[in-house]
């Protein structure tokens, strides 16, 4: 199965600045179709998944602009520029291109 | 609006049977693949099962196979998980996943839950 390894595991964030999540696959996420199916989903507490970010970096509806993907093949980044209250959560990566699909372990955002 | 509303989870002892539902609604259901996802306590997230749009194609976990049984009623717009000898690392909140692709899996949305507890 592909593994997938996010850093860091915890990120304390100061509000209004910014903040950044690694995601990296030990295979390539290059579909057959050329498309990289790299998915990011927000945890917030109490609350199911939600997507925020799809195919790397197209946002999903109604998801902030300040929410932005990146990356390629086995590596991938998703950046929250100006991080606000409500986006202290968990956020998770999970690829689609090998089977089985695979989760990342997770990063907790939080507000120092 | 689309909504998936799971429903089922119960206290079961270990060994025991339970089946989950999900009820759909708000998009075509048998136009896509659905899937479940589960969450044990305070643990991250693992793909459970998946199945095709027209129900002909199943996949499992290797930690569930054998013992689980996805399906789907297209005409009650419904999902459902079948889970036979239940075990304790069973434990956990269990999501409907709606599938928007028809390549490789991309899920778009997803239910609130519903709790499995195995014990005895």
């Amino acid at each position: 199965d592909v593994v997938m390894t996010q850093s860091p595991l915890s990120l304390p964030v100061t509000l209004g600045q910014s903040a950044s999540i690694s995601c990296r696959s030990s295979q390539s996420l290059v579909y057959d179709d050329g498309n990289t199916y790299l998915t990011w989903f927000q945890q917030r507490p109490g609350q199911s998944p939600r997507r925020l970010l799809y195919k790397v970096s197209s946002r999903e509806s109604g998801v902030p602009g300040r929410f932005s993907g990146s990356g390629s093949g086995t590596d991938f980044t998703l950046r929250i520029s100006r991080v606000e209250a409500e986006d202290v959560g968990i956020y998770y990566c999970m690829q689609g291109t090998q089977w089985p699909p695979t989760f990342g372990q997770g990063t907790k955002v939080e507000i120092k | 609006e689309v909504q998936l509303v799971e429903s089922g989870g119960v206290v079961v002892q270990p060994g025991g049977s339970l089946r989950l539902s999900c009820a759909a609604s708000g998009f075509i259901f048998d136009d896509f693949a659905m899937h479940w996802v589960r969450q044990s306590p305070g643990k991250g997230l693992e793909w459970v099962s998946l199945i095709s749009w027209h129900g002909g194609d199943t996949d499992y976990a290797d930690s569930v196979k054998g013992r689980f049984t996805i399906s789907r009623d297209n005409r009650k717009n419904s999902l459902y998980l079948q889970m036979d000898r239940l075990r304790a690392e069973d434990t956990a909140l269990y999501y409907c996943a709606k599938d928007i692709s028809s390549a490789a899996v991309a899920i778009d949305y997803w239910g609130q839950g519903t709790l499995v507890i195995v014990s005895s």
